[in-house]
């Protein structure tokens, strides 16, 4: 059974900080890992996607990137904002599968 | 982008009666969606696919005479919350898949059964 870990469960930093986001899973036979920010209340919305033939994808300000032999993938956010500020949840989906295994998130709080 | 809509994004409801959630994809068709429900500070649980003109496959654990999938049309899927318990009550969430495109969500409903 995939299992999806993210470090840290919360994370305070002052406004302009680069930081990083990080996610293991235990089953490196994924066929993607998919980014999303969740704000109070709302819904997902996806920051990135990583293909399991990919390294990294970049974003504007967001750079991820996957290890797939290792189980990991990290979450970078250069110059962090205070409209950073939300839960980040990272998500794989197994090889062969269609379904999504979640992270149970970050909490990102940028102080201004 | 593609885009699912989802309504309403909060209801309250008496203990006892029914409640419908709609999710539609507005401008893709979406032959299979998918239902999450979130705990307070809990990550998305996997309710349900819904398969366009078939019946929806549920997750273990998930009573399928309380919470109905109907999915009609490809761009449309409801979700029917039967008999409302307050322990219903919590934040559910539908999404798509597109292909090598990863997942895109609704805004999600707030449900409140009192």
């Amino acid at each position: 059974k995939q299992e999806v870990t993210q470090i840290p469960a919360a994370l305070s930093v002052p406004e302009g900080e680069n930081l990083v986001l990080n996610c293991s899973f235990t089953d490196s036979a994924i066929y993607n890992l998919q980014w999303f920010r969740q704000d109070p209340g709302k819904g997902l919305t996806s920051l990135l996607l990583i293909q399991s033939s990919q390294r990294e994808q970049t974003s504007g300000r967001l750079n991820a990137s996957l290890d797939k032999s290792s189980g990991r993938s990290t979450l970078y956010i250069a110059a962090s904002q205070p409209g950073d500020s939300a839960t980040y949840l990272c998500a794989v989906v197994r090889a062969g599968s269609y379904q999504l295994t979640f992270g149970k998130g970050t909490k990102l709080s940028v102080i201004p | 982008g593609a885009v699912v809509s989802q309504h309403p994004s909060w209801v309250i409801c008496k203990s006892g009666t029914s409640v419908k959630i709609e999710c539609r994809s507005l401008d893709f068709q979406a032959t299979t969606m998918f239902w999450y429900r979130q705990f307070p500070k809990q990550s998305l649980m996997l309710m349900a696919t819904s398969n366009e003109g078939s019946k929806a496959t549920y997750e273990q654990g998930v009573e399928k005479d309380k919470f109905l999938i109907n999915h009609a049309s490809l761009t449309l899927s409801t979700l029917t919350v039967t008999s409302a318990h307050p322990e219903d009550s919590s934040f559910y969430i539908c999404s798509a898949g597109l292909d090598n495109h990863g997942y895109t969500f609704g805004s999600g409903t707030r449900l409140t059964v009192v």
